[in-house]
């Protein structure tokens, strides 16, 4: 079965950056995009980027840009994302989500469990 | 960028009644395929989030025939027909039809 294990809880300092994983398993890790996710209580859930394992191609959100950097490692079915310049607004929960995006479904449809990031000093 | 809006912050709703989520999209999520690129999640704590809907309408695998997703070009709903305690969970829309995707800002359900 798919599943999505993310790497555990961080707290990390101010100015500081933090690199999250996202294992994946029970499908071909290159056969789907992967995304990126930020819940916040306030701000709810913003989408911050994504990327195509085969070909490490990205996007992302102009208001992540510079913020989030996205790769894979192949060998290993992984995804991460690094967090950069961190700042208390970046404290929040962080979640990957598999994309399936085919003539017939598009749509999230398997979602890691979060990760909660916590910036302090 | 396209705005999800769900008006209702938070729903009451006793087990076995109906209840009805909305999200209204800020453009059009039809394309040329005649798809609309919504779909709904579910999230309840200690779980995953879980799919429910997608091209507005379609069930995922699984999920109960109770979730039902309806509507159309910017007006979108979804209902949930003899609610069950386990139905109360935060819902989200998400539209995938041009990117960055957005979500609404959820709408948590809450027994009465």
């Amino acid at each position: 079965q798919v599943q999505l294990q993310q790497s555990g809880a961080e707290l990390v300092k101010p100015g500081t950056s933090v690199k999250l994983s996202c294992k994946a398993s029970g499908y071909t890790f290159t056969s789907n995009h992967m995304n990126w996710i930020k819940q916040t209580t306030g701000q709810g859930l913003e989408w911050i980027g994504i990327i195509n394992p085969g070909s490490g191609g990205t996007s992302y959100n102009v208001k992540f840009k510079g913020k989030a950097t996205l790769t894979v490692d192949k060998s290993s079915s992984t995804a991460f994302m690094q967090l950069s310049s961190l700042t208390p607004e970046d404290s929040a929960v962080y979640y990957c989500a598999r994309l399936e995006y085919t003539t017939d479904r598009a749509l999230f449809d398997y979602w890691g469990q979060g990760v909660m990031v916590t910036v302090s000093s | 960028q396209i705005t999800l809006t769900q008006q209702a912050e938070s729903l009451w709703v006793s087990p076995g009644e109906k209840v009805s989520i909305t999200c209204r999209a800020s453009q059009s999520l039809l394309y040329t395929d005649g798809k609309h690129y919504l779909s709904w999640y579910q999230q309840r704590p200690g779980q995953t989030t879980k799919a429910l809907i997608y091209h507005a309408s379609i069930r995922t695998d699984g999920v109960p025939t109770r979730f039902i997703g309806s509507g159309s070009g910017t007006e979108f709903t979804l209902s949930i027909e003899d609610v069950q305690p386990e139905d109360i969970a935060l819902y989200y829309c998400l539209q995938t039809l041009k990117k960055p995707y957005t979500f609404g800002a959820g709408t948590k359900l809450e027994l009465k």
